[in-house]
């Protein structure tokens, strides 16, 4: 069974700091993994995905993300936040091409100074 | 465009009580899920659907039932509830193949409390 790892569980930034994000993920196979994010008081909702190709994927407001097959990770990455990025970010995995038992991350909540 | 609908958005239960929390979705998807959210342990899956009358275990599914007898309907049932489910949660759903599977779309979530 597959599983997801977050190392960082709070992280705090100023604004126009550089954002990366840990993923660690733990699967036999291949996988399909996203990034997901809940602003306060909202569900989640897709900032990008990973299923095959281009190992370095770009999801929306900036954000992007680099598979590491060899390191099984998927890290997130910002070059400036802002404020509005304030949030509870959260990695998943699911066997490759095929939606089934899609597991989630514990989430890391990030706070942007203004 | 209502894609996944939750109902109820709260509940407030004694223990021992049990209930349903419902789902439903538009967009035809294979594939449905419910998971529970607690601070610091993200989503956690209870029980997922990859088509009507195939349902699964998740991480976590003692104490709930669901049943997805058509492919827009997935509810959770709890038994007899009791205070260590007292969480939100969330029903989702997604294409189950192709460029769009395991892009979850979610409800709005359903705050449970057991008192």
């Amino acid at each position: 069974a597959q599983s997801v790892s977050q190392h960082n569980h709070h992280v705090i930034l100023s604004e126009a700091a550089s954002l990366e994000l840990g993923c660690n993920y733990s699967y036999g196979g291949t996988v399909n993994l996203f990034w997901y994010v809940q602003y306060p008081g909202q569900h989640l909702q897709l900032l990008l995905k990973y299923f095959s190709g281009d190992p370095l994927v770009k999801g929306i407001k900036g954000f992007e993300a680099e598979f590491i097959k060899s390191k099984f990770s998927f890290n997130l990455r910002k070059p400036s936040v802002q404020w509005s990025d304030t949030a509870e970010y959260f990695c998943a995995v699911t066997p490759y091409s095929s939606a089934s038992k899609i597991i989630f991350g514990s989430g890391t909540r990030l706070s942007i100074r203004p | 465009n209502a894609g996944v609908t939750q109902t109820p958005k709260f509940q407030v239960l004694k223990t021992g009580q049990s209930m349903t929390l419902q789902c439903a979705q538009d967009m035809n998807h294979e594939y449905m899920s419910w998971y529970r959210q607690d601070p610091g342990m993200g989503l956690r899956l209870i029980h997922y659907s990859v088509g009507a009358g195939i349902t699964d275990q998740g991480e976590v599914p003692n104490g709930y039932n669901v049943s997805r007898s058509t492919t827009e309907d997935f509810p959770l049932r709890l038994l007899s509830a009791a205070p260590s489910q007292t969480s939100v949660y969330f029903c989702a759903s997604s294409s189950k193949t192709g460029t769009g599977a395991g892009e979850l779309f979610f409800g709005e979530g359903s705050r449970l409390t057991v008192l």
